[in-house]
Parts: structure tokens; sequence; C-alpha cells
């Protein structure tokens, strides 16, 4: 089955610093890499997502970015604001073949921005 | 518009009590997905809904657990003779299509279960 690695597990970073987050994935079939933001006791809100048909989309500060060939995906985010202060966590869709397709999540980054 | 809602916020169950645990989609939403979240970790698949249809249950961890969506909106998560490694957030998710392309999951607030 899909197994999703997410690095790095924290992130301290000082305010309008960049931050990145990587992860790989296993299933060649995986075709929708969502990324979603926690802030605690709060539910996983969906910031930004991609397709495997292209390989980078953009939303203001943050972007993502994804290697089909290395099966690997990356979370971008500038000019980072002490709000970014949350848990980020990636996910990769699995079971395409099937006709059925869920998501796998990575363990999440702790990301921590500094005033 | 409202989006996915649970309740209860907060359960605290006594070893082998059964619990119940609500989520009710976005409306319309056809798709409803049952995650656990331990603590630290990213939410791990349960079961998913088409509509009324289980279409996959193959995360449920025991078969002390069971799902239920029986008009194809509001769902149910069950679990019964609670033990202490059940306790975790349950989450749940809809959206808006259905099987062949996977669309965009929205989380609800999740349920705290602790099992004492």
């Amino acid at each position: 089955g899909e197994n999703v690695e997410q690095h790095p597990s924290t992130l301290s970073v000082q305010e309008g610093d960049s931050a990145v987050i990587k992860c790989t994935y296993s299933d060649s079939a995986s075709n929708y890499f969502p990324w979603y933001k926690q802030e605690l006791g709060k539910r996983p809100q969906l910031i930004i997502d991609i397709r495997s048909n292209v390989g980078e989309k953009k939303d203001q500060r943050i972007a993502v970015t994804l290697n089909k060939t290395a099966k690997h995906f990356s979370l971008h985010i500038t000019e980072t604001q002490p709000e970014d202060s949350a848990v980020y966590f990636c996910a990769a869709s699995t079971g395409r073949n099937t006709g059925f397709q869920k998501l796998v999540f990575g363990t999440g980054t702790r990301l921590l921005v500094s005033p | 518009g409202a989006g996915v809602s649970q309740s209860p916020r907060y359960k605290v169950a006594k070893r082998g009590q059964d619990v119940a645990l609500r989520c009710d989609p976005i409306s319309g939403h056809v798709s409803l997905f049952w995650y656990q979240q331990a603590l630290g970790q990213g939410p791990e698949f349960l079961t998913y809904f088409q509509n009324e249809a289980q279409l996959d249950k193959s995360g449920l961890p025991s078969d002390r657990f069971f799902a239920e969506r029986p008009e194809g909106s509001v769902s149910t998560l069950k679990i019964q003779r609670t033990q202490q490694e059940d306790s975790a957030v349950y989450l749940c998710a809809s959206s808006s299509g259905g099987t062949g392309y996977i669309y965009e999951q929205y989380f609800g607030p999740g349920t705290r279960l602790t099992v004492t």
C-alpha cells in the first residue's frame, strides 16, 4: 500500500524567512497531493493541493511542487508570519486502480515562526 | 455555507463502554470519510461511504468498530467495548465527488475520545 514520508518533523524559522516541507510517496499511481494545516485543537484545513498533471501550483505565499519521477512533492511558504505556526500534513491519494481513491497522510511537520 | 460538524466534541468513556460519534457532512456531499488521529500523528483512514454505501472499511482496526450512513447524509461511528488504545481524535471529512476522481476533502473539528 501507499506510504508517505514527511520531513522535517519540526521546523523553526524567523518571521519573514521561507519554509520548505518535503514528502515522498511510494504508489506510482498516486495523482492527487493535498496539504493541510492544523492548528492546536482545530480541524485540518486544506491550504493547497496539486494533481499529477502539473508540476507546480502557487497561491499567494504558498506553493507546492511535484516531481513524479522521483515521487516527491514539497510545500513552500515564503515571507512566513507568526500565524503560519501550526502542524502541516501532506497526503497522497491511493487506490486509483480500484476505482476508489483515499488519502494517506504523512506524520506532520510542526512549523514555528518566531517574531 | 456550513462546514462539516461533529458531535460530541469530547467524549470520556470507561473501558468497556460503547460510544457513538456523529458526523454531519457538508450538504450535498456524496463522499464521507472517517479517520483516526493519534496524538502527534497524521489522520489514518478508517472507512469510506459513497452516499449510503460503505465502499471501503479496510481501515477499521477491529470488529468493535462499526460505521453507518443509512440515508446518505449523517454518519455515525460506533465503537463497542472501548479499550484504552481507542483513545484518539476521530475526524470526519466529506467531499463532493464519488469514485473515479478524487475530490477535495473537508474535515470536521473531530471528536476527542478518551477511554479511562
